[in-house]
């Protein structure tokens, strides 16, 4: 079965700094692996996504994620966080074998960038 | 493109008051998700179509749950009779693609069902 684990319910980070939120996963076959951004009061937005390719994938506002097949992770990070970019992080696995086209969400981290 | 259109946005029912969920999906999309955002449990992946037809409904919780897909452009979730613990954020998804490929799923705004 597959999985999504986000072992961080928060993240605490100044802003200006680097922020990483962390993600790692487990699935049958080729991953394709997905972050989402969730503000207040409003739907899942798409930032990036891995299907093939390049382990470093560049998204929207800023944000990266590398791809580390021999970890099965998947790490969101930006190298200079913006008070702006507070919301409710997921990272979401679907397996890439045939059979399956679930989505599967991780619980969430909360990041908090401090003025 | 007006993006994933749901309805309503907020409703409050009363316990054992049939509750209907709608959602227009991104036109062209061919697979159509429900999900539930609770604090609880998280997002929760409820059921999914593709090409209108129901392809794994595993996550629907009981028989008071069902969705029905009658044609491309909409699908609604109901909830009969509907229990205070039904109370969430209830997201419908829609993306495009083969069996194979990792395209993007896109969500609505959500609808707030809160069952008191």
């Amino acid at each position: 079965a597959q999985s999504v684990a986000q072992p961080e319910d928060q993240v605490n980070v100044a802003e200006g700094n680097p922020l990483t939120v962390k993600c790692t996963y487990s699935v049958s076959g080729n991953p394709y692996l997905f972050w989402y951004v969730q503000y207040p009061n409003r739907g899942l937005q798409f930032l990036l996504k891995y299907i093939t390719g390049d382990n470093l994938v560049k998204g929207s506002y800023g944000f990266e994620a590398e791809f580390n097949k021999s970890q099965t992770s998947f790490h969101l990070k930006k190298p200079s966080a913006l008070v702006s970019d507070s919301a409710l992080y997921f990272c979401a696995v679907r397996g890439g074998t045939s059979g399956t086209y679930k989505y599967i969400f991780g619980t969430g981290t909360r990041l908090k960038v401090l003025a | 493109d007006a993006g994933v259109i749901q309805s309503p946005r907020h409703e409050v029912t009363e316990m054992g008051q049939e509750v209907t969920l709608r959602c227009k999906p991104i036109s062209g999309h061919d697979y159509l998700f429900w999900y539930r955002q609770t604090m609880m449990r998280g997002l929760e992946l409820l059921i999914y179509f593709n090409n209108n037809v129901p392809i794994d409904d595993s996550g629907m919780p009981e028989d008071r749950f069902s969705a029905k897909m009658p044609n491309a452009s909409f699908s609604t979730l109901k909830i009969q009779p509907s229990e205070p613990r039904d109370s969430a954020v209830y997201f419908c998804a829609s993306s495009f693609g083969t069996h194979y490929s990792g395209n993007t799923i896109y969500f609505g705004e959500g609808s707030w069902l809160t069952v008191v």
